[in-house]
């Protein structure tokens, strides 16, 4: 069964650090562009950030120069770990497979699978 | 920067009846659109991509449409299910999420 499942979430104190994790199952997370998206409280969606399968990260301008994506192939798992937290960086975040489609001649992208969540909380 | 719009932020629809929903670029994402149902304490389906394609298992009553900048998801004869929030999302370059359509029963 395709499925990822979040971990690492909790209370931090702004200024203070937090690292997630997005677990794989069923895929090969490193063949994949892996993406995490955050939903503050009673807000959208937003996007985060994305590591393709090459290697390449971006990220939202909100998170620039303090998250970072990364992934252990070995352990088929995604992180991102986050610095420097903000009251405003309280969200749930999810983990997302950006699943690549060809429809000649181009390819079309969507967020297929993700995962159920981990909530993070910044605040003293 | 590319700005997703959605309307109207929320759209009340009987059961039985049809639910349009618009989302609007504001430049040209040719057909690089998804559409994403969300109900509460759960996290987003993916439901369009590509503007048009219907993702595995989503039901014929859920059609998009539209290139460009403007687009449009069509919901058929709503369940009782499909009451939830609906996101568009672009994908140029990376995603970037409209704010949201809140269909809710009339």
């Amino acid at each position: 069964e395709v499925q990822l499942v979040e971990s690492g979430g909790g209370l931090v104190q702004p200024g203070g650090s937090l690292r997630l994790s997005c677990a794989a199952s069923g895929f090969t997370v490193s063949s994949n562009y892996m993406s995490w998206v955050r939903q503050a409280p009673g807000k959208g969606l937003e996007w985060v950030s994305v590591i393709y399968s090459g290697g390449s990260t971006y990220y939202a301008d909100s998170v620039k120069g303090r998250f970072t994506i990364s992934r252990d192939n070995s352990k088929n798992t995604l992180y991102l770990q986050m610095n420097s937290l903000r009251a405003e960086d309280t969200a749930v975040y999810y983990c997302a497979r950006v699943m690549e489609w060809l429809l000649p001649p181009y390819y079309y992208y969507g967020m297929d699978v993700w995962g159920q969540g981990t909530t993070v909380t910044v605040s003293s | 920067e590319i700005v997703m719009t959605q309307s109207p932020a929320t759209l009340s629809v009987s059961p039985g009846e049809r639910a349009t929903l618009s989302c609007r670029a504001s430049q040209s994402v040719s057909s690089n659109l998804a559409w994403y149902q969300q109900k509460p304490g759960q996290a987003p389906r993916l439901l369009i991509y590509g503007a048009s394609t219907r993702a595995t298992g989503i039901p014929a009553r859920f059609s998009g449409s539209g290139s460009g900048t403007e687009f449009t998801l069509t919901i058929s004869s709503l369940q009782s299910e499909d009451f939830a929030v609906y996101y568009c999302q672009q994908y140029n370059n990376w995603p970037l999420f409209g704010q949201g359509t809140k269909l809710e029963i009339k």
